[in-house]
């Protein structure tokens, strides 16, 4: 079955710092890949995406490629502030197990101080 | 576009009990999905439609789980008799089904503590 393997977290970072989080995943097929985060007490908003391999999403500084070869979609953002902390998911759908409905990773807590 | 909304927020409740949650999802939306997650965890599927249509479940959706969309527009998800390990948010997401790549919209959620 299918699998999205995200960094453990708290990530816990200095405003204006750089951000990674890491995410691989494990799917038969052609899945598109995606990120979501939640604050605090709220639903899922979508943050980017990407359908197909070597395409990048980006959003609001954050940017992730899709790597094919290394089944990898990693979060980055140049310079985070305080208002980015919150809890962030790797996701996918569109692959053999999955193709009709979303898998997500177990999400990474990023705390950004001030 | 008021996006998807859920009712109600917070639900508490005694073990036992019968429990029931709406979602009205995207008007244009086709396809409307049911999640749960619980506290330092991803959404965890548990049932989707395509219109009226519920074409998958998920092994988590008991028998004490049942879902309906009726005319293909809100949905609703029952719990019968509670147990404490239904507590979770339940989450509703909507989506236009069909095009690879198509992201899902999801409500605030509705928590429900089973106490």
């Amino acid at each position: 079955g299918d699998s999205v393997t995200q960094m453990e977290g708290p990530v816990t970072l200095s405003e204006e710092a750089f951000l990674t989080i890491n995410c691989t995943y494990t799917a038969t097929g052609y899945p598109s890949l995606f990120w979501y985060v939640q604050y605090p007490g709220e639903g899922l908003q979508l943050l980017l995406k990407a359908t197909k391999a070597d395409d990048k999403g980006s959003n609001k500084g954050f940017e992730a490629t899709y790597r094919k070869e290394t089944t990898s979609f990693h979060l980055e953002k140049g310079s985070v502030q305080v208002s980015d902390s919150a809890v962030y998911f790797c996701a996918l759908t569109g692959s053999v197990d999955n193709f009709n409905k979303f898998y997500f990773g177990s999400g990474t807590k990023l705390n950004v101080k001030p | 576009d008021t996006g998807v909304s859920q009712d109600p927020r917070h639900k508490i409740t005694k073990r036992g009990q019968n429990v029931t949650f709406r979602c009205d999802p995207i008007s244009e939306h086709n396809r409307l999905y049911w999640y749960r997650q619980t506290l330092g965890q991803g959404p965890e599927f548990l049932t989707y439609f395509q219109n009226e249509a519920q074409l998958e479940k998920s092994r988590l959706l008991s028998d004490r789980f049942s879902a309906e969309r009726p005319k293909g527009s809100f949905s609703t998800l029952e719990i019968q008799r509670t147990e404490q390990g239904d507590s979770a948010m339940y989450l509703c997401a909507s989506s236009l089904g069909g095009a690879a790549g198509t992201e899902a919209f999801f409500g605030q959620g509705t928590r429900l503590t089973v106490v």
